[in-house]
C-alpha cells in the first residue's frame, strides 16, 4: 500500500493562464501533504506543507497567492500555479504522510508533474 | 556543513559490487534523516527514516548509519544489481520543521 498519484503528469500552458495540480493518496489517508518543485540539475525544494481542512504553511520565499494549496480531503491535495510565467517551468511534485509523527514519517511520493509555460 | 551534501554525485560499478555513498548535513538542531530511492519515470521511494545517533537500519541489500553528532549519514549495497540503478536522494530534516534534500548520488550498475 500507500500509493500517492498526481494529474496531469505533463502540462503546457500559456502565459498568464492558471494550472492545477492533483495529488492524491489511493490507499490511504493522508493527514499530512507536502509541495516541492524542482529545476533542472538542482534538489528538492519544498514549497509548503498543507493539512487537511487547514491553511498550508508556506517555506519562505513561496508566493502563497501564486501557488495556491487546498487540501478539502484526506486524500486530495490541488497545487494551482496561478497566472503562470515562463519561470514557473519546473518540475512539481507532492508527497504524503500517514500520521502524526511530523519529520519521523514515512513521506510516500508522488510521479510528479512537468509543468512548462510558453 | 550548511547545507545537505550528498557525494559522490554519480557512480559506476559492476554487477556484483558493493557500493556506499554519503549524506552530510548541519548537525545542530537534527531531528530526521530519510533516505529515498528515485528511478527514472518513477516516484522517490522512501528507503529509511532515521532519527537516532548510531542507527543502523537494513532493508534487503541496502543498510544505512547515522552521526547525528558530526552530521554524515551512509548508505551501503552489498552485491549491487541493475535493478539498483537510481539516484539515491536523502533529506534532513530540523527541529524547526525545515526540511533540506541533497542533489543526490545516482547510481549505474552495469550487468
Amino acid at each position: 500500500g500507500a500509493v500517492v498519484s498526481q494529474h496531469p503528469s505533463r502540462v503546457i500552458c500559456k502565459s498568464g493562464t492558471s494550472v492545477k495540480i492533483e495529488c492524491r493518496s489511493l490507499d490511504f489517508q493522508a493527514t499530512t501533504m507536502f509541495w516541492y518543485r524542482q529545476f533542472p540539475k538542482q534538489s528538492l525544494m519544498l514549497m509548503a506543507t498543507s493539512n487537511e481542512g487547514s491553511k498550508a504553511t508556506y517555506e519562505q520565499g513561496v508566493e502563497k497567492d501564486k501557488f495556491l494549496i487546498n487540501h478539502a480531503s484526506l486524500t486530495l491535495s490541488t497545487l494551482t500555479v496561478t497566472s503562470a510565467h515562463p519561470e514557473d517551468s519546473s518540475f512539481y511534485i507532492c508527497s504524503a504522510s500517514k500520521g502524526g509523527r511530523g519529520q519521523q514519517e514515512t513521506q510516500y511520493f508522488g510521479p510528479g508533474t512537468r509543468l512548462l509555460v510558453l | 556543513i550548511l547545507n545537505v551534501e550528498q557525494s559522490p554525485q554519480s557512480l559506476h560499478v559492476q554487477e556484483g559490487d558493493s557500493t556506499n555513498f554519503t549524506c552530510s548535513f548541519p548537525s545542530s538542531n537534527f531531528y530526521a534523516l530519510h533516505w529515498y530511492r528515485w528511478e527514472t519515470a518513477k516516484s522517490p521511494e522512501a528507503l529509511f527514516v532515521m532519527t537516532l545517533n548510531g542507527d543502523e537500519k537494513k532493508k534487503g541489500r541496502i543498510s544505512a548509519t547515522l552521526n547525528t553528532k558530526e552530521g554524515y549519514s551512509y548508505l551501503y549495497i552489498k552485491g549491487s544489481q541493475p535493478e539498483d540503478s537510481a539516484t539515491y536522494l536523502c533529506a534532513s530534516y530540523t527541529n524547526a520543521g525545515k526540511s533540506t534534500f541533497g542533489d543526490g548520488t545516482t547510481l549505474t550498475v552495469k550487468p
